[in-house]
């Protein structure tokens, strides 16, 4: 069965700019969460998606934003990046919210 | 708000020891809560999954105990091995939000040979 995939690995970009990364979750599962991932921060929640929906939410400004296609995929935006956006960003699928299963990562460095 | 707290920040063992990782959580009124391990640069990897009604999961050489009471979760290795080197986090979801994992600050282990 293939885990979570994430695309892309790897990302440069300048300040002002904006990014789009993309999830596929396991199959089957139809919930997909997303997480960021700093030095200073650790790892904070960003939204939940399930069935299309977003259904939980963190503390991030409006600047990130996510979707849900029909077939479980995932898409995160950040636009108008900041230095502070340099992270790693990490996908998370789950069956209804039980156990999670991380994909590799997209590590995004804002210039 | 709830608030994880792992200790210690770091540890280094040598091979064949066996320890004890600790996790502590603010609110008790938790979901489940999860145990991975995180290689430099990777994703997460799950180790152990805890429901709330539960009290201890294991797996091979780990395995894991909860106290939902008391806001406490270890992570137990048995017999260490230098592959077992990583960044151990402990993540909690809540009773109404079973998706969003709260995470600890991690506990980074070495063991050396």
């Amino acid at each position: 069965k293939a885990g979570v995939t994430q695309t892309p690995r790897y990302l440069i970009k300048t300040r002002g700019q904006q990014v789009t990364l993309s999830c596929s979750p396991i199959s089957g599962h139809r919930s997909v969460s997303w997480y960021q991932q700093t030095p200073g921060q650790g790892l904070q929640f960003l939204f939940e998606y399930f069935s299309e929906t977003q259904r939980n939410k963190g503390n991030f400004p409006g600047r990130f934003s996510g979707r849900q296609f029909s077939n479980s995929r995932s898409e995160m935006n950040v636009s108008t990046l900041e230095l502070g956006d340099s992270a790693l960003y990490l996908c998370a699928s789950s069956l209804a919210g039980l156990e999670q299963f991380f994909g590799p990562g997209t590590r995004l460095t804002v210039l | 708000k709830q608030e994880v707290t792992q200790i210690p920040a770091a540890l280094s063992v040598p091979e064949g020891e066996n320890l004890v990782l600790n996790c502590s959580f603010t609110d008790s009124a938790i979901y489940n809560l999860q145990w991975f391990r995180q290689d430099p640069g990777k994703g997460l990897t799950s180790l152990l999954l805890i429901q709330s009604s539960q009290r201890e999961q294991t797996s091979g050489r780990l395995n894991a105990s909860l106290d939902k009471s008391s806001g406490r979760s270890t992570l137990y290795i048995a017999a260490s091995q230098p592959g077992d080197s990583a960044t151990y986090l402990c993540a909690v979801s809540g009773t109404g939000t079973a998706s969003k994992l709260t995470f600890g600050t991690g506990t980074r282990l070495q063991v050396t040979l």
